[in-house]
């Protein structure tokens, strides 16, 4: 199975704040990397797939890069409603393995 | 709008089944696969299993080959999930989550049913 693993497992910011959260494939999967959003109690919520793309309706400040194993995610200015735990995803080849997360905490 | 509406939380005993049922609206049901996916309390995610409504193929997680079955009702556009011989460590909340194939490929999940917690207890 592919591993992937994040980094930090969680990170304390202030709102405003550039936040970067990086994720590594424990082989190559091209760009086949998505990124979700979880709140407390809710499902999670498709940020950015294919390592780079924007899904429709989520704001302009959050972005995605990388490719081969290592990927990052940021969120360019954090508002309050960011505060959550944030996943990656390979979708290169079953399983379909995720990142153990990283929670995002206010400062 | 799309939307997965799954069923109600379940308690079950160790050794027990339980099946959980993700009804789709919105789009049309055969056109896309779907995921199951399951979160333990206070922990990641993990991938269960994939199943295609256009025909009912599946495939699974092997960590969970030979306890569940994913299978599909076309007439109602639901899909349900069955996990056997239950134990504690079967607590989570589960997931259906709808995939799209981009080109051949599978892609990302999207949307995500609102989740079904599933209680092991003695």
């Amino acid at each position: 199975d592919i591993q992937m693993t994040q980094s930090p497992s969680s990170l304390s910011a202030s709102v405003g704040d550039r936040v970067t959260i990086t994720c590594r494939a424990s082989q190559s999967i091209s760009s086949y990397l998505n990124w979700y959003q979880q709140k407390p109690g809710k499902a999670p919520k498709l940020l950015i797939y294919a390592a780079s793309s924007l899904q429709s309706g989520v704001p302009s400040r959050f972005s995605g890069s990388g490719s081969g194993t290592d990927f990052t995610l940021t969120i360019s200015s954090l508002q309050p409603e960011d505060f959550a735990t944030y996943y990656c995803q390979q979708n290169y080849i079953t399983p379909y393995t995720f990142g153990q997360g990283t929670k995002l905490e206010i400062k | 709008q799309v939307q997965l509406v799954q069923s109600g939380a379940e308690v079950k005993k160790p050794g027990a089944s339980v099946k959980v049922s993700c009804k789709a609206s919105g789009y049309t049901f055969t056109s896309y696969y779907m995921h199951w996916v399951r979160q333990a309390p206070g922990q990641g995610l993990e991938w269960m299993g994939i199943i295609n409504p256009n025909g009912g193929s599946t495939s699974y997680a092997q960590k969970l080959q030979g306890r569940v079955s994913l299978t599909r009702d076309t007439s109602t556009s639901t899909v349900y999930m069955e996990l056997s011989s239950l134990r504690s460590e079967d607590t989570a909340v589960y997931y259906c989550a709808r995939g799209v194939m981009v080109r051949g490929v599978m892609s990302w999940f999207d949307p995500w049913g609102q989740g079904t917690l599933v209680t092991v207890s003695s």
